[in-house]
């Protein structure tokens, strides 16, 4: 099975600063999804950005870009000039693709990581 | 607007008193799915349909029924609730299948007590 690990319980950040969150994985697959949501306070799950296992180039979306490196299983997610808007939880998630044999069809999500923008 | 609608949006109940969440998307998606968030766990996949009348168990269905009768609708049902199904649930849907389409869209959320 699958497993997505978030180290960071908690990260704190200056307005404007960058900021970076941590993300492991573990699976046996060669082709796969991964994922950054972000939950507000509002308790909405949005996505963030997403990354195709295919794919060596990393996603980026504006401000937010990620480090992929699919041999150490990583993929961590980089926030640059941190805004006031950016504080919520994050949550790393995988999932495998339609043609992958076996197991649940779903995501496996991290614990999370509460980042916390200072003024 | 694209979207995924759940009903209620919050819900105190007792003890075995049966109840149903309803998730609606307008999306056309094939794939639905329901989660429950826990305090320091993340989300955790109860039950998956891939299409109509097809449903498979996620990582925690116990205690939890669903049905597939239509491709917009993915009810999620609490036959005798526990307060250990007290949590937040989200209802997601994606176009499962096709490439470039595994991105869920999670709906606003239940947050359900159950005394």
């Amino acid at each position: 099975a699958q497993t997505v690990t978030q180290s960071q319980p908690e990260m704190s950040v200056q307005e404007a600063e960058t900021v970076t969150l941590s993300c492991t994985y573990d699976t046996s697959e060669s082709d796969y999804y991964l994922f950054w949501y972000k939950q507000p306070p509002s308790r909405q799950m949005i996505l963030v950005i997403r990354q195709e296992a295919y794919k060596q180039q990393n996603a980026t979306e504006n401000r937010f870009s990620v480090n992929f490196q699919k041999a150490a299983k990583s993929f961590s997610l980089k926030i640059s000039d941190s805004q006031l808007g950016d504080a919520a939880m994050y949550f790393c998630a995988y999932r495998r693709t339609a043609y992958s044999g076996g197991g649940a069809d779903g995501l496996t999500f991290g614990k999370g990581t509460h980042l916390i923008i200072q003024p | 607007e694209a979207q995924v609608t759940q009903n209620p949006r919050y819900l105190i109940t007792v003890t075995g008193k049966k109840l149903t969440v309803t998730c609606s998307q307008n999306m056309n998606h094939e794939y639905m799915s329901w989660y429950r968030q826990d305090p320091g766990l993340g989300l955790r996949q109860i039950y998956y349909s891939m299409n109509v009348e097809v449903t498979d168990k996620g990582d925690v269905p116990e205690g939890y029924k669903v049905s597939r009768k239509e491709k917009r609708n993915f009810p999620l049902i609490l036959e005798s609730p526990s307060p250990n199904q007290t949590s937040l649930y989200f209802c997601a849907s994606s176009p499962r299948g096709r490439q470039n389409q595994e991105t869920q869209y999670f709906g606003p959320g239940t947050r359900l007590l159950v005394l």
